[in-house]
């Protein structure tokens, strides 16, 4: 079992919907990250979080650190919303790695 | 201007064959990073470089050889290329020490053994 799980694996949604998609870690973090890979293949960075929640225009990203838990919300949907958000966390007792997710594929539909 | 930028975008290529990736940061990040995206999109670590210093260095085969001639630049030279080498290769950036800040990603090298 990958100690960073997404869910779901894969999401569709119509445009304006609200959409969430979560991760589930199973080490102790002192970080975690979300990134977008456009359908290019581009990697971009989201957010990095430890505790709380952060807001990026239609984007937020919440964490719950004793559930061991995220969420990325996005706000009015957009068909250029559609990418692949993976999860990845940093664990305090290994700095130097990232643990990825395996991604979940959003695709968002006029 | 790109902050972190790789080249070549795509690579095909013979089997056998020696290639090199380049990468170039215009951040001043003191971290680099080389990271794979196989078949599934699963991105794995590689190699990371601080200051020039490598400081990760995954198990990857001995045929992958990372070189930083200065902290803006880790390039990542691959000899005897495997038809399992085809992946795409991203390479990415951070403040300080790894992990620390926000990653900044290159837009990938997509390289193809055949």
């Amino acid at each position: 079992k990958n100690e960073v799980e997404q869910s779901p694996q894969n999401l569709t949604a119509q445009e304006g919907e609200f959409i969430t998609i979560n991760c589930s870690y199973s080490v102790g973090i002192s970080a975690l990250h979300w990134l977008q890979q456009h359908p290019g293949g581009g990697i971009v960075s989201l957010f990095m979080l430890s505790s709380g929640k952060k807001k990026h225009g239609r984007l937020i990203a919440t964490i719950n650190i004793q559930e061991k838990h995220s969420s990325l919300h996005i706000t009015a949907s957009h068909p250029r919303d559609s990418a692949v958000y993976i999860c990845a966390v940093r664990s305090p007792y290994n700095t130097d790695k990232l643990i990825f997710g395996t991604g979940t594929r959003l695709q968002v539909f006029p | 201007d790109t902050a972190v930028s790789q080249t070549p975008k795509y690579l095909v290529t013979q089997m056998g064959n020696d290639k090199s990736i380049k990468c170039e940061q215009n951040l001043g990040h003191d971290t680099m990073y080389w990271y794979k995206q196989d078949s599934k999109k699963f991105l794995k670590i590689m190699f990371s470089y601080n200051n020039k210093e490598l400081i990760i260095n995954e198990t990857v085969p001995n045929r992958f050889s990372p070189k930083s001639p200065d902290k803006a630049h880790l390039n990542l030279h691959i000899n005897s290329l495997e038809l399992g080498d085809s992946a795409v290769y991203f390479c990415a950036s951070s403040q300080d020490l790894p992990w620390v800040g926000e990653l900044f990603f290159g837009e990938g090298s997509r390289l193809t053994v055949l």
